[in-house]
């Protein structure tokens, strides 16, 4: 069975304090690792896909990496406007699978 | 552009009610998607279309039943909902089923069931 472990669920960090948020996986081959960020009462809003370990995608100050058991969305100098939950979610391949999700990190940035 | 909708954001019901959650896209999506998704939880699939086909129910029950008018529209419709049924409902599109393809999630619908 699939299985999506993302830590930590809570993060509180200072306004330009840079860290790292990990999502760590277990699929039987990977089609695609998604990371997504979530307001709350709204819908979750897409980052990024990664298909391979050793792939990187950046955004502004998001930069999410890919390893074969983890992947990892760094956030470089938070703004307060990056308070949001931080969802990892995996596909896994051979037909249809369906996505199975991480329960997130909800992440603070203080001014 | 990657937008899906949503209507309404917000519904209140009873458990005697009849309501439906209507989803559009206009990106060319061939799949789509009803996931519910309660306080603090991740979402939950609920139903997955294919070319207007219903190719996954996650074993709901059938007081929700969903319908795919053509191939931009999802609607689900509720009847004598209970009180745990009460989460964010949320739509999904994605190009199609087969491909590396990431789903788009709508802003959902905030469903209170009273």
């Amino acid at each position: 069975e699939d299985q999506v472990t993302q830590s930590p669920e809570a993060l509180r960090l200072q306004e330009g304090e840079s860290s790292s948020l990990n999502c760590s996986y277990t699929v039987s081959g990977l089609r695609g690792l998604f990371w997504y960020r979530q307001d709350p009462g709204k819908g979750p809003e897409f980052l990024f896909t990664l298909y391979s370990a050793g792939e990187e995608k950046e955004k502004e100050r998001l930069k999410a990496t890919l390893t074969k058991k983890e992947s990892f969305l760094h956030i470089t100098a938070p703004k307060p406007e990056d308070s949001a939950t931080y969802l990892c979610a995996v596909q896994a391949g051979g037909g249809y699978q369906k996505v199975t999700f991480g329960t997130g990190t909800k992440l603070q940035v203080i001014p | 552009d990657t937008e899906v909708t949503q209507t309404p954001k917000h519904l209140v019901m009873g458990m005697t009610n009849k309501k439906s959650l209507k989803c559009e896209q206009h990106m060319g999506h061939r799949a789509m998607y009803w996931y519910k998704q309660k306080a603090k939880k991740p979402p939950e699939l609920m139903f997955v279309y294919s070319y207007e086909k219903l190719s996954i129910n996650e074993s709901v029950p059938s007081r929700f039943s969903p319908e795919c008018p053509n191939s931009s529209l999802l609607n689900l419709h509720l009847h004598a909902l209970q009180p745990e049924d009460s989460a964010l409902y949320l739509c999904a599109s994605s190009q199609d089923l087969q491909r590396k393809e990431t789903q788009y999630f709508g802003p959902g619908t905030r469903l209170l069931v009273l």
